[in-house]
């Protein structure tokens, strides 16, 4: 397999641009998590969904976050407007019932 | 919820030289992984151990989890071990991981 797929893999936007961040997870996986990593917070939970459904947006920050899984395969991030403090890198994680995560290589979105 | 902690915070190690991290956290868990993240920034499993002890190579790990803390060794270290060491953990009843602050390791040639 080829483990979690991101992109991309670098995201360079000005201050209220749209950004739209894709994962592909590992087939048969059926949970799909999104984390922030910044210098100030470190690793945080984002969303998390469980076959397609989305479980616990407790950590999404506010309304200009956003994320869908439209099917098994294929989820996406959403940032509208984005703001430079949204700059960090982004993983996504993927999960089977073994309960044990495999992280995708990151976006590192950098909001000017 | 659930705090993890992990010692030391930073550790320069001699090429060769062995060394123990220590992850600390304050309740029950049913999943606890450590990873590397390598100075490119990517999250590599390590173990996946909420309890006993595995061991992969020159890297071994031990969970005792009715004390709530789990080890990572790393033995005759080498300059591509240098990174950020992560412990995280999965309360009982959720689904989230929970990371530690982080190890960051230099080993130095």
């Amino acid at each position: 397999d080829a483990g979690v797929i991101q992109s991309p893999r670098h995201e360079v936007t000005e201050m209220g641009q749209e950004v739209t961040l894709r994962c592909k997870p590992i087939s048969g996986h059926d949970y799909l998590f999104w984390y922030r990593q910044t210098m100030m917070r470190g690793l945080e939970l984002l969303i998390y969904f469980n076959n397609n459904v989305p479980i616990d947006d407790s950590g999404m920050p506010e309304d200009r976050f956003s994320a869908k899984m439209p099917n098994a395969s294929f989820s996406t991030l959403k940032i509208q407007p984005s703001e430079p403090r949204d700059s960090a890198v982004y993983f996504c994680a993927s999960g089977g019932r073994s309960y044990e995560q495999y992280f995708g290589p990151g976006t590192r979105l950098t909001v000017t | 919820g659930i705090q993890v902690e992990q010692s030391p915070p930073d550790l320069i190690l001699q090429e060769g030289a062995n060394s123990t991290l220590r992850c600390n956290f304050s309740d029950s868990v049913n999943n606890l992984q450590w990873f590397h993240q390598n100075p490119w920034g990517q999250l590599i499993n390590l173990f996946y151990i909420p309890s006993g002890t595995k061991q992969n190579g020159r890297l071994s790990a031990t969970t005792v989890a009715t004390e709530r803390y789990s080890l990572l060794y790393i033995s005759s270290s080498q300059t591509t071990d240098s990174g950020v060491y992560f412990c995280a953990v999965r309360e009982t009843g959720f689904q989230k991981l929970v990371f530690g602050t982080g190890t960051r390791l230099l080993v130095s040639p």
